[in-house]
């Protein structure tokens, strides 16, 4: 499982509130990515990292934040939470420049009421 | 699973058939192809991948073949078996680039 834990696993919270999630690996990986998964979409980029404090857009990133200050964290924060932001997020890492197969956390089902 | 697309397209086999499973890719310039299985309550775990200078590509139980002409991508499952079931996600790459694409996926049930 590369290592990877994610916290809270289930989270539900009330519009309006911030909410953040944590991803915790313990191999030392450069890389590391937020997704969401939602019925029909498959799952979709919110943010990336490639380094500590190096960060990077995805393709749904409105409404997120995410920080990295040490290698083996990466959180996301939900600034202002919406009923959009209802979904299941993973956690992934991929093991190396170059690297294309991504190792994906146990995600957070996270609901937003 | 609650991970998963209520209205994902399914494929029901028997235990002990192969599966076929397909992907239609959108990029041209996408390079490398993984797929991933995911299983109820789980993350996408991979499966297999292959470069875009190769058109067959096996593992154990598993070949995925492409062709690029038609920016197809298919799963090849032998012996289907009980564990098998979940659904399978097909993704493309760039690269130097950081960004995956998923498709939808697509349920496979295995009879037992």
């Amino acid at each position: 499982d590369a290592g990877i834990t994610q916290s809270p696993r289930h989270k539900v919270t009330e519009t309006g509130t911030p909410v953040t999630l944590r991803c915790h690996q313990t191999e030392n990986h450069r890389y590391m990515y937020w997704y969401r998964q939602d019925p029909g979409h498959g799952l979709r980029l919110i943010h990336y990292s490639y380094g500590v404090k190096d960060t990077d857009k995805g393709e749904v990133s409105d409404g997120y934040s995410v920080s990295r200050s040490k290698t083996e964290d990466f959180l996301l924060t939900l600034e202002s939470a919406t009923s959009s932001q209802t979904s299941v997020y993973f956690c992934a890492i991929t093991e190396g420049q170059g690297g294309y197969e991504q190792y994906f956390g146990p995600g957070t089902r996270l609901t937003v009421t | 699973g609650e991970n998963v697309g209520l209205h994902l397209p399914t494929l029901s086999v028997q235990e002990g058939d192969n599966s076929i499973i397909n992907c239609a890719y959108s990029n041209s310039a996408s390079d490398y192809f993984i797929w991933y299985k995911q299983e109820s309550g789980k993350g996408p775990q991979f499966i297999i991948d292959i470069r875009s200078n190769m058109d067959k590509r096996q593992g154990q139980r598993v070949t995925v073949l492409l062709n690029k002409t038609v920016k197809h991508l298919s799963l090849q499952i032998a012996a289907t078996q009980p564990g098998d079931s979940a659904v399978y996600f097909c993704a493309e790459a760039s690269t130097g680039g950081f960004k995956t694409i998923f498709g939808a996926g697509t349920r496979l049930f295995v009879k037992a």
